[in-house]
């Protein structure tokens, strides 16, 4: 199972553009990487996937360098309500994710 | 997407009772589903893999006689904390893998807060 690095906490403001990078070093070749975004006391939820390059969808971007060693989730022009804990998980198959730290993200006013 | 419930959401029992948390896929049918523990600040902890008909697989240092999972349909799975403990106090979240063609997408519950007095 791939292990996952990333910051452990970042701050930004509104209308910023947020970039959490995330290395995973030992990835194999079946593993997708997906991002999820968990609120207190809720379940994560799901934010992206993608396999290689750049994947792109109605909240955020995917972008994966061709070695696939490390991502990076990007989101675009943050607001308070994008205040979370970001989860970087890499898998296949049966889905059996390893949670990492996450990625303590607080948006400011 | 597809919708994974969690009942009870909370609860609060006495130190030695037993507590049974439900998770059901509403829209989909699960072979697979995962059990997760979340301690206040911390990440999400894999507990055990439950598999439809068969013995659910336990991660180290999980006590299996102590955390019993049943996954007899495959819309549920269940995870019942035996002889509770205030350090059993906890999180608890589980997530359900939907199977297509071609993909598999993990879908997560709600979470149920578990209190031991």
């Amino acid at each position: 199972l791939a292990k996952t690095t990333q910051p452990i906490s970042m701050d930004s403001y509104e209308g910023q553009e947020v970039n959490i990078t995330c290395s995973h070093n030992n990835i194999a070749t079946n593993d997708y990487i997906t991002w999820y975004q968990q609120f207190p006391s809720q379940g994560p939820r799901f934010i992206i996937q993608g396999y290689k390059t750049k994947v792109t969808n109605e909240v955020a971007s995917l972008f994966i360098p061709a070695d696939r060693k490390s991502s990076t989730l990007s989101l675009p022009r943050v607001s308070l309500s994008d205040t979370a804990v970001y989860y970087c998980l890499v898998g296949s198959g049966t889905y059996k994710y390893i949670f990492g730290t996450g990625t303590r993200l607080k948006v400011l006013a | 997407g597809a919708v994974v419930s969690q009942h009870p959401s909370r609860v609060i029992c006495k130190s030695g009772t037993s507590v049974k948390i439900e998770c059901r896929s509403l829209d989909f049918q699960a072979t697979t589903m995962f059990w997760y523990r979340q301690f206040p600040k911390q990440s999400l902890m894999l507990m055990a893999t439950s598999n439809e008909g068969s013995k659910a697989t336990y991660e180290q240092g999980v006590e299996k006689d102590k955390f019993l999972i049943n996954h007899a349909s495959l819309t549920l799975s269940t995870l019942t904390v035996t002889s509770a403990h205030p350090e059993d106090s906890s999180f608890y979240i589980c997530s359900a893998i939907k199977t297509g063609v071609g993909y598999n997408e993990q879908f997560f519950g709600p979470g149920t807060r578990l209190t031991v007095l």
